[in-house]
């Protein structure tokens, strides 16, 4: 079974669209995230949540919408894309305790708006 | 803010030769530190960390790294590259800030390995 899974893995839109990507694990993390990677393959964080609750925002547009159902999942909506927002978007979890961060990602999301 | 510095974002080396690639990190604590790997079209894994329990680190694939505080330095090795090695790697550190945990990547240094 996958551990950390992420739903499309391939995603093509034209600028202005909304869209959606999925994540769930089932590994029993409290912790999960969103990071982008850029053409660089350089890797930010843009979100954290543990346990449902959003605890880090790195002052990503308010166009990015994180939401978690549970804490297995965590989804991302993007609305009203740009074309700077093209980059491979990974999901992942680990469990919340300083030195045992352990990142867990799926194997990413290849967002290209057109 | 802790960070790290990945020197060099391509290195290639010849199969059995010996892998050096090089991180050094910005710490005003007792870090943690990570190597990952990922591989083309895939998710980053971990092949080591550093939680200070000892300053030679052994990793999976036959990586180690070695923790110098003097340097600042985690330096990640391996005594002969094998075609499979060819991938990115990142070194990255723990930020312990208001909100949370998180992984602080460095730019990443592509490995090539040259038969």
């Amino acid at each position: 079974d996958t551990a950390v899974s992420q739903t499309p893995k391939y995603l093509v839109t034209q600028m202005g669209n909304d869209k959606s990507i999925k994540c769930e694990q089932n590994l029993g993390h409290d912790t999960m995230y969103w990071y982008k990677q850029d053409s660089k393959k350089f890797l930010k964080i843009m979100f954290s949540y543990n346990n449902k609750e959003l605890i880090i925002n790195e002052t990503v547009p308010n166009r990015f919408s994180p939401k978690s159902p549970d804490k297995a999942h965590l989804n991302l909506h993007i609305n009203s894309l740009e074309l700077g927002d093209s980059a491979v978007y990974f999901c992942a979890s680990s469990p919340y305790e300083q030195g045992n961060e352990k990142l867990f990602f799926g194997s990413g999301t290849q967002l290209s708006v057109l | 803010a802790q960070s790290v510095t990945q020197l060099g974002s391509h290195v290639s080396v010849s199969e059995g030769a010996l892998v050096l690639l090089r991180c050094n990190y910005s710490s005003s604590v007792p870090p943690y530190l990570f190597w990952y790997v990922q591989y083309p079209n895939q998710g980053l894994q971990l092949l080591l960390k550093y939680t200070s329990a000892a300053t030679l680190v052994k990793g999976i694939n036959g990586f180690e790294a070695e923790f110098k505080k003097s340097e600042t330095s985690f330096h990640l090795t391996k005594p002969s590259a094998h075609m499979s090695d060819a991938a990115e790697y990142f070194c990255a550190v723990s930020d312990r800030g208001t909100g949370g945990f998180k992984t602080i990547f460095g730019a990443g240094t592509r490995l090539f390995v040259k038969a």
